[in-house]
């Protein structure tokens, strides 16, 4: 069964890159049948899309968070990782990677998701 | 402001069926498939419907989807006190490029 786990610092400054990471068991990074995805959920508030990563390496952001983000996979390690750069307060909100199925063609629903990890940007 | 709007809130009693509506464009929901989440308090959002009105496994058949031109709804039927949660409707946007989700909207089981 493929487990997502999420990992990283709870605590960013304002002004730095937020870095989180997602480990994946159960399955492989590698496969041509999934997208890797990031998805936040600010305190009390709804989901929000990121955007995703293919094991290419080829990837899709959010055009509001495009010049901030940069998403990238390391597959000897089956990991993806997220890194969100000059954080506000905005950006506190729980982190999710979920995993999207690519191989009827089309993008997918999010059928895996991580715990979450939730990430605050404080001074 | 969500690209997708749904009702904040919805209610109804054990037993009853209650739908809740997603409303899109012909960007998002008119041109792709349609899926719905239920989020627990504290927990990561579930996969509850995909492509408009698949259940994965293990989804009870109480819950439905259906999805009409740039709408979609989730009924879910027998209401039962377990289905209190959050749900949201999500899809993909051809303009915007990249997935779009409503609002989401809290279901309370009266």
């Amino acid at each position: 069964q493929v487990q997502l786990q999420e990992s990283g610092p709870g605590l960013v400054k304002p002004s730095e890159t937020l870095s989180l990471t997602c480990t994946v068991s159960g399955g492989s990074v590698s496969s041509s049948n999934y997208y890797w995805n990031w998805v936040r959920q600010p305190p009390g508030k709804g989901l929000e899309w990121i955007g995703y990563i293919y094991y290419t390496g080829s990837t899709n952001y959010k055009p509001s968070l495009k010049s901030r983000v940069t998403i990238s996979v390391d597959t000897s390690k089956n990991q993806f990782s997220l890194k969100l750069s000059s954080v506000t307060a905005a950006d506190t909100a729980v982190y999710y990677c979920a995993r999207v199925d690519v191989s009827s063609g089309y993008f997918g629903a999010f059928d895996i998701w991580g715990q979450g990890t939730m990430v605050t940007v404080s001074s | 402001q969500s690209v997708l709007t749904q009702p904040p809130s919805a209610s109804g009693t054990p037993g009853q069926r209650v739908t809740i509506s997603c409303s899109g464009s012909s960007s998002n929901i008119e041109s792709n498939t349609v899926n719905w989440y239920q989020q627990f308090p504290g927990t990561a959002p579930n996969l509850l419907i995909n492509s408009n009105n698949q259940r994965p496994s293990g989804v009870p058949d109480r819950f439905s989807g259906s999805k009409s031109g740039s709408s979609a709804s989730l009924a879910i039927s027998g209401l039962q006190s377990e289905d209190e949660a959050d749900y949201y409707c999500a899809s993909w946007d051809d303009s915007l490029d990249g997935v779009v989700f409503g609002g989401g909207t809290k279901l309370t089981v009266l």
